[in-house]
């Protein structure tokens, strides 16, 4: 099983709202990663999660703030996001081999900030 | 600065067509480069390639690394209507966190099928 589950799908969110994208897997991955990806362009890292200890922040301003409640679940909170932020947000996990590991992705959220 | 480059940027060949897809990089501390098929929707993993010239092959895909020239390829024989997406290429390297890794992705490939 290389399921990474990702609630919702789809998420339309004013300006003004706070939200949350939710994230799970259950394949005993202790890394976890957010990626953002905007149309016709690859995924970009935002966040790694390494032993849910938040381990690599890529310059991602403050209105993102992830949280790894444990090793199995993965938020990313949402505030006074701008339309610009409109994006598909990808939660991915991968094994602690010491690298050279596979990182498998779930199917993302499509988020549309009007 | 870490590079990952994927030639061509899109493609559109008929069905049955036998068809290359290239991916050079420049990272430092190489570790491993994967391939990802993109659709819709999330990227679904392909291949992991670590060790150069040995041939990883599912069905119609393979692929194969060099080491020493810093590419990869995939290759898709008899191409179907359902290859039609965004072929990934994206490489481990630089920081290596416990536990974790940092890929860096090119561009994309996109291949169109047309029957």
């Amino acid at each position: 099983d290389t399921e990474v589950t990702q609630t919702p799908k789809h998420l339309v969110m004013g300006m003004t709202n706070k939200k949350s994208l939710k994230c799970e897997q259950h394949m005993g991955h202790r890394a976890m990663y957010w990626y953002k990806q905007k149309a016709k362009k690859p995924p970009e890292l935002m966040f790694v999660y390494s032993y849910e200890k938040l381990s690599i922040n890529e310059s991602v301003p403050s209105r993102f703030s992830p949280e790894c409640p444990n090793s199995s679940l993965l938020n990313l909170h949402l505030h006074a996001l701008q339309p610009e932020d409109s994006a598909l947000y990808l939660c991915a996990s991968s094994e602690d081999r010491g690298g050279g590991n596979t990182i498998y992705f779930g199917e993302g959220s499509w988020l549309t900030v009007v | 600065e870490d590079k990952v480059v994927q030639s061509p940027l899109s493609l559109v060949v008929h069905e049955g067509d036998t068809v290359t897809l290239n991916c050079s990089y420049e990272v430092t501390n190489f570790r491993s480069l994967l391939w990802y098929k993109q659709e819709k929707k999330a990227p679904t993993f392909l291949f992991m390639l670590t060790s150069s010239g040995i041939e990883k092959k599912s069905g119609r895909l393979s692929s194969i690394l060099d080491k020493k020239e810093l590419f990869s390829i995939l290759n898709i024989t008899a191409t179907q209507t359902g290859d039609s997406a965004v072929y990934l290429c994206a490489v481990e390297g630089a920081i290596i966190i416990q536990g974790a890794q940092k890929l860096v992705f090119g561009q994309g490939t996109r291949l169109t099928i047309n029957p």
